[in-house]
């Protein structure tokens, strides 16, 4: 059974790096069926998509984050990361990691979540 | 950019009746690329649709979606406890990019 773990420090100063790391187990983080994506939940609010990155290693992210992201892949440790740069507290959120299948758009499965706080 | 709109944004039903949640999209979606998930209270999102109308695994058949182009739907035939949840729907577009919906809750009425 896929598991994704989400791990990093959960309080974050403003106009810091956030940075979190996603371990997979159960499944190789190189199969080309699959990518990998970080999606964020402000709290009591809705989902937001924040980037993907495939198992070629092309990244894509959300725009409205206006290119402060970047995601990578760790294959010797089978994980993938999220560093999110020059934070303000709208940055505040509940940060998963989830795995999507490449022919359906969509993400199968996610891991827990951690909250991230974005505060001096 | 595509922009999804969830409705009604609070659904307020007894257990056993009929939900019905709507999604509808700002421009057409591929309904290859249309997915609802549910998410409870402290939880990740689950999984529940797939391909607009696809169940995931494990997904009981009381969940069903349906829909093209602009406008889907979700439809829980006879809500169970459990079910009293948010849900949202997501597409897979251009760029690429994935958007979600803002979610409609499903309360206890």
């Amino acid at each position: 059974q896929l598991q994704l773990q989400e791990s990093g420090p959960g309080l974050v100063k403003p106009s810091e790096t956030l940075s979190l790391t996603c371990s997979v187990s159960g499944g190789s983080i190189s199969s080309s069926t699959y990518y990998w994506g970080w999606i964020r939940q402000p709290p009591g609010k809705g989902l937001e998509w924040i980037g993907t990155i495939y198992y070629s290693g092309s990244t894509y992210d959300n725009p409205s984050l206006k290119s402060r992201v970047t995601i990578s892949v760790d294959t010797s440790k089978n994980q993938f990361s999220l560093k999110l740069s020059s934070v303000t507290a709208a940055d505040t959120a509940v940060y998963y990691c989830a795995r999507g299948y490449i022919l359906g758009g969509y993400f199968s499965y996610w891991g827990q979540g951690t909250l991230v706080t974005v505060s001096s | 950019e595509i922009v999804l709109t969830q409705s009604p944004g609070t659904l307020s039903l007894s257990p056993g009746e009929r939900a019905t949640l709507s999604c509808r999209a700002s421009q057409s979606v591929s309904s290859t690329y249309l997915a609802w998930y549910q998410q409870k209270p402290g939880q990740a999102p689950r999984l529940l649709i797939y391909g607009a109308s696809s169940r995931a695994i494990g997904i009981p058949d009381r969940f069903s979606g349906s829909g093209s182009a602009t406008d889907f739907t979700l439809t829980i035939s006879r809500l169970e406890p459990e079910d009293f949840a948010v849900y949202y729907c997501q597409q897979y577009g251009g760029s690429p990019t994935w958007t979600f919906g803002q979610g409609t809750k499903v309360e206890i009425k």
